[in-house]
């Protein structure tokens, strides 16, 4: 089945350095690729989103490349901010050859960010 | 454009008992998933709800059910209240049919069961 491997955490940086968190999945079909942030007490928030091989998702600073022949998503950011601190988690959902969605996300475990200032 | 909302926040059952968890999706949005996220764990998918139909279940025994109404709110109901159902159960609203679907979620519903 589908799966997703976050590297192991927690990630504690100081303001200002580069971030890398990593993302591998395994997944028939064609899977679009996402990275949520979790704030503390709060639910998901999308961060970034790929559908395709080679796209490159951004928002606020980060971005992920979808990497096909990797099987890899990793997280970046060039200069981290004590805002930052949240946990991340990288997910996946697959379509059929038509277009279809199967439904599901299917997440990683998550990786927590704690950037000191 | 309203956001997804879930309610209640909190809640705390005993053993055995049974619970409904509520979701209102987000404007423009006829698809519902739940989610079960267990502490420092990622979610676990329970199940979708597209146009009032189920649309896919994850690995959850019956217990877990649900319902989406016209509006394409939604519920989520569990029986029999076991200690591990203690979770964040997350609700996400998305625009369903062909194409991309990012899923918008909600700020979760907090189980305690004792």
């Amino acid at each position: 089945g589908d799966s997703v491997t976050q590297m192991e955490g927690p990630v504690t940086l100081s303001e200002e350095a580069f971030l890398t968190i990593n993302c591998t999945y395994t997944a028939t079909g064609y899977p679009s690729l996402f990275w949520y942030v979790q704030y503390p007490g709060e639910g998901l928030q999308l961060l970034l989103k790929a559908t395709k091989a080679d796209d490159k998702g951004s928002n606020k600073g980060f971005e992920a490349t979808y990497r096909k022949e990797t099987t890899s998503f990793h997280l970046e950011k060039g200069s981290v901010q004590v805002s930052d601190s949240a946990v991340y988690f990288c997910a996946l959902t697959r379509f059929n050859a038509g277009g279809t969605s199967y439904g599901k996300l299917t997440f990683g475990q998550g990786t927590i960010l704690t950037v000191h200032p | 454009e309203t956001g997804v909302t879930q309610s209640p926040t909190h809640l705390i059952k005993t053993r055995g008992q049974q619970v409904t968890l509520r979701c209102s999706s987000q404007s423009g949005h006829n698809t519902v998933s739940w989610y079960q996220q267990a502490l420092g764990q990622g979610p676990q998918f329970i199940f979708q709800y597209y146009r009032e139909e189920e649309n896919g279940r994850g690995n959850f025994p019956p217990r877990f059910s649900g319902l989406q109404f016209p509006n394409y709110s939604s519920e989520l109901n569990v029986n029999a209240l076991e200690l591990d159902d203690s979770a964040l159960y997350l609700c996400a609203s998305s625009l369903g049919g062909r194409g991309q679907e990012t899923q918008y979620f909600g700020p979760g519903t907090r189980l305690l069961v004792l």
